[in-house]
This record gives C-alpha cells, structure tokens and sequence, in this order.
C-alpha cells in the first residue's frame, strides 16, 4: 500500500512571493489533514477535510492560507503571499475516515522563506 | 496554552537500557492518547497508542502508561536499540463537539539518542 505522498519536499522562497504544497493521501482514504510543524516544535494543525468539504479550519491564517481538495483525493495548501514566520514542515495525514484516531503522515514540505 | 506538555526536549540512554518518555496534558476531555516516532527528513509514524479507559498497553518492547489522575502519560522502550534514536511526540486526542471526528493535539517532542 503507497503511503501519503508529498511535493516539492523542499522549496525556497522569498517572503511576499507565493508558493505551493501538494499531497495525495493513501488510496481510500476520506480525511485529509495539513499540519504545520515549526522547528522545535509539534505538527499543528491547519485544516481537516472530510471528502471534500471542510471540517476544521480554526487554525488557519485564512489571509494569506489557502488549501482545497476538490474532488476529495489530493489536496493543495497555498500560502500567498509568504512571512519569514511560514518557514516550516508542511505535513499531510490521513485517515480512513473521521472516526479513525491514527494519522498517517506524509514525508512533509520543508519551506524556507528568505 | 499548551494542552500537551513534554518537559524533557532530550533524552539519552544506552543500548539494552530502559527509555521513559513522559507527556503531561492539561485538557479532561483528552480520551485517547498516541505516540508518534519521527526521523529526520520523514514523517511522524504511530507507535501506539492508549484509550482513556485502560492504564496499560503494551506492543512488543513498547508499553505505554497512563495516569488519568496525575494527567500523565509515559512511553517505556525495553529494552533500547540504536535504532530507537528518533524525536518522539506525545498527541492527544479530544471529539469535537456534535461529530465522531477527533482532534489530534500534539506535544513538542522529546529527542531519543541511544547509544551502542
């Protein structure tokens, strides 16, 4: 069984400019979650979809964050424009469904914003 | 306000010792609890995990504690392997109001070296 893939792994940019995360969850699976890890810190979680529609977003900075997963199997997170504060892992999990308590994880997105 | 504590960033132990990985949480509404083991450049991987209901599960040299009391958990690895060397996050989890879906909260991490 493939597990979570994710694209780029790594990605460099310059604060202000915009940039991209893709993620393919494991096949069959119907929640998706994107996480945000910062250094020394713990995976936080930004977005929750259930299939395609949007369970949790409290945590997402919605001004500049944007993440859908339109036909409820891959997803993209988007920031735009980018803060020196962004740079982070970037991780998607998934479940089976919503009832399910463990996530599995993609290898993650290392974003550096100059 | 960190609902998921892990007061030890580091951890050092030699091989075929015993490891103790401690998480404390301060939310009542926490009903499940998992360890999550993480290498450089990957992504977290479950280790095991605990329902409320129980003080003990045990998988192979991993065996987790909880005590509901004391809002503390812990991760005993027996015994140790240099392979174990890895952060390890304690995460919690809570149902959200008026679903059966769950939250995961997640602790900063402890850093496990065990040396040969």
């Amino acid at each position: 069984e493939a597990g979570v893939a994710q694209s780029p792994r790594y990605k460099i940019i310059e604060k202000r400019q915009s940039v991209a995360f893709w993620c393919n969850p494991i096949s069959g699976h119907a929640t998706l979650y994107w996480y945000q890890q910062i250094l020394g810190q713990g995976p936080k979680l930004l977005i929750q979809f259930q299939n395609n529609g949007v369970v949790d977003d409290s945590q997402l900075p919605k001004d500049r964050f944007s993440a859908e997963r339109l036909k409820g199997v891959d997803s993209t997170l988007k920031i735009q424009p980018a803060k020196l504060e962004d740079s982070a892992v970037y991780l998607c999990a998934s479940t089976p469904n919503a009832g399910t308590y463990e996530q599995y994880f993609g290898p993650g997105t290392r974003l550096t914003v100059t | 306000d960190q609902q998921v504590k892990q007061n030890s960033p580091s951890l050092s132990v030699q091989e075929g010792r015993i490891s103790i990985l401690n998480c404390d949480y301060t939310n009542s509404m926490f009903d499940y609890f998992l360890w999550y083991k993480k290498y450089p450049a990957e992504g977290p991987t479950f280790l095991i995990s605990i329902s409320s209901i129980k003080d003990k599960n045990e998988d192979g040299r991993f065996t987790v504690f909880l005590n509901k009391s004391a809002k503390h958990l812990s991760l005993h690895i027996v015994p140790s392997q240099p392979g174990d060397s890895a952060v390890y996050f304690c995460a919690a989890s809570a149902i959200r109001s008026g679903g059966s879906n769950y939250k995961l909260t997640f602790g900063k991490g402890t850093l496990l070296t065990v040396n040969p």
